[in-house]
């Protein structure tokens, strides 16, 4: 079985940029997570989908950041313009439509804003 | 906020077991503890969940004291490949896991 398969593994790029950070979850699962990692904060929840219908974005930073699920196999977080504070590695996860079941972790994309 | 507690670092023997304490007070009667790891450069994993009584799996045994307000990790044999950061965590709205800083367990051969 494919796991989480998140795109790119690293990005690079100047402040100001738009940055697309790209997911598919696992075949089957009903939710999908965003999460970014930090040395500071450590792994913090940015929003999660059940059904491709958001349901909770209240960590999402700020305006810049958005996230969409256009379908059941497929998501994005953007982040629009680029700051250096951005910098972190992004995680994707997904897990089946049922309370307590676990989440399923992508290798994660490094990001860093110059 | 849901709130655990576990000790910044431990550190293990090879092939012995492993300890790792939570304290999660707050924990209400329907959340399960949860228990995930991170080893170097990889996205947390999945190791065991539970509610009230004890859990196994095929990677560790979780203990769960009877008011439900700490728990234990149990590996029975460490091996250099269970040096990671592990996570305790209990669930208060559905999905929604809040990771804290997490133990950081170190395996010397």
């Amino acid at each position: 079985d494919a796991g989480v398969i998140q795109s790119p593994r690293h990005e690079v790029t100047e402040m100001g940029q738009e940055v697309t950070l790209r997911c598919k979850p696992i075949s089957g699962h009903d939710y999908l997570f965003w999460y970014r990692q930090t040395m500071m904060r450590g792994l913090e929840l940015l929003i999660y989908f059940n059904n491709n219908v958001p349901i909770d974005d209240s960590g999402m930073p700020e305006d810049r950041f958005s996230a969409k699920m256009p379908n059941a196999s497929f998501s994005t977080l953007k982040i629009q313009p680029s700051e250096p504070r951005d910098s972190a590695v992004y995680f994707c996860a997904s897990s089946r439509d049922s309370k307590n079941q676990p989440q399923h972790f992508g290798d994660g994309t490094r990001l860093s804003i110059l | 906020d849901a709130k655990t507690t576990q000790p910044n670092s431990m550190e293990s023997n090879e092939e012995e077991p492993v300890h790792l304490p939570c304290n999660h007070s707050t924990i209400s009667g329907t959340d399960y503890i949860h228990w995930y790891r991170q080893l170097p450069s990889q996205g947390p994993e999945y190791v065991i969940h539970g509610l009230t009584s004890n859990v196994n799996n095929r990677m560790a045994s979780l203990a769960i004291a009877e008011d439900r307000k700490s728990s234990t990790l149990i590996l029975h044999r460490a091996t250099l490949r269970d040096a990671a950061v592990y996570y305790c965590i209990h669930d208060y709205n559905n999905n929604d896991m809040r990771f804290g800083a997490g133990t950081r367990l170190t395996v010397k051969p």
